[in-house]
């Protein structure tokens, strides 16, 4: 079955980068997600990444993709209090409709 | 535009009563997605729906959960019986169509559903 295992919680200091760590199980998946959740507000998709690609940039963001490992990450560059969030990676799988696995989430606390 | 909008935004009943929860996609959007969020998880997979049909209904944890989409737009999800494990969030998702490259699905703000 789909497993996707994230850190439950980070901690770094304003201007810091931040690096979330996933790694998920189904070899099949084409492509990974990363969404942020605020309190009181819905999922934001923030970035993903195609399986038969090893790295994407977008602006402070960078994702890179182990796929040989399965591992999945996503770096913050300058972190701003305003990332403090929860992080969740997701893969859409290719054989499972268009249906997202989610990690548990990554609460990133970011101290001025 | 509008995004995904949910109703109501908060529900609180009580165990053994009858609830729905309406989902308003995005306008255009085929697809349609339901994903319950216990507290302190990631949210789980319940049911897709292309059109008015549901594609994948695998996710819906027992015969108690229901959901409709009659007329391609609007969707209900319906739980019957509630039972106090059945309190989490229900978050509704839509996208342009399937199969679309990385198809980003939008997500609703949610329902905070809690069963006493």
């Amino acid at each position: 079955g789909e497993d996707v295992e994230q850190s439950l919680f980070l901690s770094v200091r304003e201007g810091d980068s931040s690096v979330i760590n996933c790694t998920y199980t189904d070899s099949s998946s084409t492509y990974l997600y990363w969404y942020k959740q605020e309190p009181g507000a819905g999922l934001q998709l923030l970035t993903y990444i195609f399986s038969n690609m090893d790295m994407k940039q977008d602006q402070r963001l960078t994702v890179l993709l182990n796929k040989k490992d399965k591992h999945l990450s996503l770096r913050i560059a300058d972190t701003q209090t305003g990332d403090s969030a929860i992080y969740f990676c997701a893969e859409r799988a290719n054989n499972a409709g268009n249906m997202l696995t989610f990690g548990g989430g990554t609460r990133l606390m970011v101290k001025p | 535009g509008a995004g995904v909008s949910q109703t109501p935004s908060n529900k609180v009943t009580e165990k053994g009563k009858y609830v729905e929860l309406r989902c308003d996609p995005i306008s255009g959007h085929t697809a349609l997605y339901w994903y319950r969020q216990s507290l302190g998880q990631g949210p789980e997979f319940l049911i897709y729906f292309q059109g008015t049909g549901a594609a994948d209904d695998s996710g819906l944890p027992n015969d108690r959960f229901f959901a409709v989409r009659p007329e391609g737009s609007v969707s209900t999800l319906k739980i019957q019986r509630t039972e106090r494990g059945d309190s989490a969030v229900y978050l509704c998702a839509s996208s342009k169509r399937e199969g679309l490259s990385y198809n980003e699905q939008f997500f609703g703000p949610g329902t905070r559903l809690t069963v006493l």
